[in-house]
């Protein structure tokens, strides 16, 4: 079945520390894949995404994601995180070939210990 | 400029009530998405329109549920005979074209519906 796979419901890392979030898609095609952050109260924002040529993208507030094809991945890193990054990540995509709507993975809620 | 924007940003309802959410989008943008959060889940995909023009509704989860946008901006949300499966925080999107699926869609802060 068609589907974004985040395998990590939380995730607890210590400020300072590197982060990887996880995300797997099983489509028949690379569809357009996305990373977007929600914190409490607030609406969805884009942090970065991804469509072709460059397997790593650079996203907002030092955040990048590298896409894998031959593992169907596009995990989340940041190098050093900061207590002000603790919130809710979605990986999304979006069908190639005229789809309109993202799909949402069910999420990996981050916490940062001080 | 202003975001997307929604309305009420709280609503409890009794089982059965009719509710309507509005949406504002940001202004000029074509497309608009309505997407239903339950808790701990990721949200889903309800409906999209091109200006007026509903060209998706197959995320709507019922007859119940029903959206317009009639003259392609505002767009409103309407469930009938509210159920307690409808409590979720519904979010609304805005998108500057209307056919260009990679560009960002803006969220607005959603709308949280409890349905007693």
């Amino acid at each position: 079945a068609q589907s974004v796979t985040q395998p990590d419901i939380h995730i607890t890392v210590s400020e300072g520390a590197s982060l990887e979030l996880r995300c797997n898609y099983s489509y028949g095609a690379t569809p357009y894949l996305f990373w977007y952050v929600q914190s409490p109260g607030q609406g969805l924002q884009l942090l970065l995404k991804y469509f072709s040529g460059d397997t790593l993208v650079q996203g907002i507030k030092g955040f990048e994601a590298e896409f894998k094809r031959s593992q169907s991945s596009f995990n989340l890193r940041k190098p050093s995180v900061h207590w002000s990054d603790a919130a809710e990540y979605f990986c999304a995509v979006i069908l190639t070939g005229g789809g309109n709507k993202l799909t949402f993975g069910t999420g990996t809620q981050l916490k940062v210990e001080l | 400029g202003a975001g997307v924007s929604q309305s009420p940003r709280y609503k409890v309802a009794k089982r059965g009530q009719d509710v309507a959410l509005r949406c504002d989008p940001i202004s000029g943008h074509v497309s608009l998405f309505w997407y239903q959060q339950a808790l701990g889940q990721g949200p889903e995909f309800l409906t999209y329109f091109q200006n007026e023009a509903q060209l998706d509704k197959s995320g709507l989860p019922s007859d119940r549920f029903f959206a317009e946008r009639p003259e392609g901006s505002v767009s409103t949300l309407k469930i009938q005979r509210t159920q307690q499966e409808d409590s979720a925080v519904y979010l609304c999107a805005s998108r500057q074209s209307g056919s260009s699926s990679y560009n960002e869609q803006f969220f607005g802060p959603g709308t949280r519906l409890t349905v007693l």
